[in-house]
């Protein structure tokens, strides 16, 4: 089956830095991919759509000036958290469609922001 | 909007029980219905799913089918183990679209 991998699978750093996650697609091309964050003991909150070659559409609620997604190859997206605060540490899973319409899912990045 | 609505857990059951996780959703047009299950510390996993009405997904023992008129799809598995312990999230999703998930059933299984 198509795989979707994250990297990293987790991160700490300090309060005010950057951080950037990546998911690729390993088998296959995704014209889209999907960013969703997890709580703790929470569901997973759809965060944007990120599609190749154009700009990524966010959910209501979500910083668009803090979380920079990037969809520039078929392959590879990118969620960079920008000046992250503790209050941004959570799981981030990103998932990729096929040109069938179904979604894999990444394993997850644990981000936390001390 | 779509939305979904599972059971609150968490679920405590003895090894061999029967599991029954209860999902009942809201959609406009005809959504695939999903199960994922996610094991501690890790991502999600499929499960089964879903694509139409009165289909059956199963998979590893667990098995769950998609009713129209009661709009649900609830998960069965005749005789859990320890290792079936994790949480669920029932989810629904249009071609294409992002998926909209519950919030997650735990489920505890002793041995």
């Amino acid at each position: 089956g198509a795989v979707v991998s994250q990297h990293p699978s987790w991160v700490i750093c300090k309060s005010g830095t950057s951080v950037k996650i990546e998911c690729r697609s390993l088998d296959f091309q995704a014209t889209t991919m999907f960013w969703y964050r997890q709580f703790p003991k929470q569901s997973l909150m759809l965060m944007a759509t990120s599609n190749e070659g154009s700009k990524a559409t966010y959910e209501q609620g979500v910083e668009k000036d803090k979380f920079l997604i990037n969809h520039a190859s078929l392959t590879l997206s990118t969620l960079t958290v920008t000046s992250a605060h503790p209050e941004d540490s959570s799981f981030y899973i990103c998932s990729a469609l096929t040109d069938g319409n179904e979604q894999y899912f990444g394993p997850g990045t644990r981000l936390t922001v001390t | 909007g779509n939305s979904v609505t599972q059971m609150e857990g968490p679920v405590t059951l003895s090894e061999e029980a029967f599991l029954t996780i209860n999902c009942t959703y809201t959609a406009t047009g005809y959504p695939s219905l999903f199960w994922y299950v996610q094991y501690p510390g890790e991502g999600l996993q499929l499960l089964l799913k879903a694509t139409k009405a009165d289909d059956k997904g199963s998979n590893k023992g667990f098995e769950a089918t998609y009713r129209k008129e009661t709009t649900s799809f609830h998960l069965e598995k005749g005789s859990v183990q320890v290792s079936d312990s994790a949480v669920y999230f029932c989810a629904l999703g249009q071609a294409g679209t992002a998926l909209i998930f519950g919030k997650g059933t735990t489920l505890s299984v002793s041995s």
